[in-house]
C-alpha cells in the first residue's frame, strides 16, 4: 500500500500569497494517478486536479499540480479568502490512500 | 449533471450492520466509472472504503475488506454499502462519490449503544 506523506500540516498564509503544497508518496505512483481535493468545513471534498496535473472542471487556473513518480506539489498561485481550506492528496487506480492533509489557515 | 444522496439510518448499535445507499440521478449507474465509498470520522481524514464497477467487479480497502459489502442496483441507478461488526471507530461521515467527481454531501452513521 502507498503512504501519502503531506507537508506541512498547517500553512499559514495571507490573501494574495502563494501556497506550495506538497505530497510525498511512499513508492513511485504509477501513471501519475494523484489527485488533489479540497474541502472546507461541513462540505464533501472537491476535486481540483487528477493525473497529477489536470485541472478538474470548473477549477480556477490559479490551481496547478505538477510532480511525478514519488513528489507531487499543489500550487495556489495567488490566495483568495475562498481558497483557505484542508487539502488532501490521493493515490488511485490499483489502490486508493489519502494523506492526511494540509490545512491552509489565515495568517 | 450528476447528482449522488446517500441515505441510511444515523444511528447504529455496537456489533450490528451499517447499511448506507447511495441515490444517482441526472445520469446512469451503468457507465464506464468507478463508483465508491469515502469515509471521514469526526475531525479526522479521509479513508476510501471500496469502489464497485456496473458489471459488479468491486475492488475494497484491504483494512475493511472482510467487513464490507458494496452492490449495484441498477434498475433502481443506486449502489450500496454494507459494513458489518461495527464498532465505535466506524462513527464516521460516509460519502459515496464517482471516481473522484461529484461526491454526495455524506452522511453521519454514529454506531453507539
Amino acid at each position: 500500500e502507498i503512504v501519502l506523506t503531506q507537508s506541512p500540516g498547517t500553512l499559514s498564509l495571507s490573501p494574495g500569497d502563494r501556497a506550495t503544497l506538497s505530497c510525498r508518496a511512499s513508492q513511485s505512483v504509477s501513471s501519475n494517478y494523484l489527485a488533489w481535493y479540497q474541502q472546507k468545513p461541513g462540505q464533501a471534498p472537491r476535486l481540483l486536479i487528477y493525473g497529477a496535473s489536470s485541472r478538474a472542471t470548473g477549477i480556477p487556473d490559479r490551481f496547478s499540480g505538477s510532480g511525478s513518480g514519488t513528489d507531487f506539489t499543489l500550487t495556489i498561485s495567488r490566495l483568495e479568502p475562498e481558497d483557505f481550506a484542508v487539502y488532501y492528496c490521493q493515490h488511485y487506480g490499483s489502490s486508493f490512500t489519502f494523506g492526511l492533509g494540509t490545512k491552509v489557515d489565515i495568517k | 449533471q450528476v447528482q449522488l444522496q446517500e441515505s441510511g439510518p444515523g444511528l447504529v448499535k455496537p456489533s450490528g450492520t451499517l447499511s448506507l445507499t447511495c441515490a444517482v440521478s441526472g445520469g446512469s449507474i451503468s457507465t464506464s466509472n468507478w463508483w465508491s465509498w469515502v469515509r471521514q470520522p469526526p475531525g479526522k481524514g479521509l479513508e476510501w472504503i471500496g469502489e464497485i464497477f456496473h458489471t459488479g467487479s468491486t475492488n475494497f480497502n484491504p483494512s475493511l475488506k472482510s467487513r464490507v459489502t458494496i452492490s449495484i442496483d441498477k434498475s433502481k441507478n443506486q449502489f450500496s454499502l454494507r459494513l458489518n461488526s461495527v464498532t465505535a471507530a466506524d462513527t464516521a461521515v460516509y460519502y459515496c462519490v464517482r471516481d473522484g467527481s461529484p461526491w454526495g454531501q455524506g452522511t453521519l452513521v454514529t454506531v453507539s449503544s
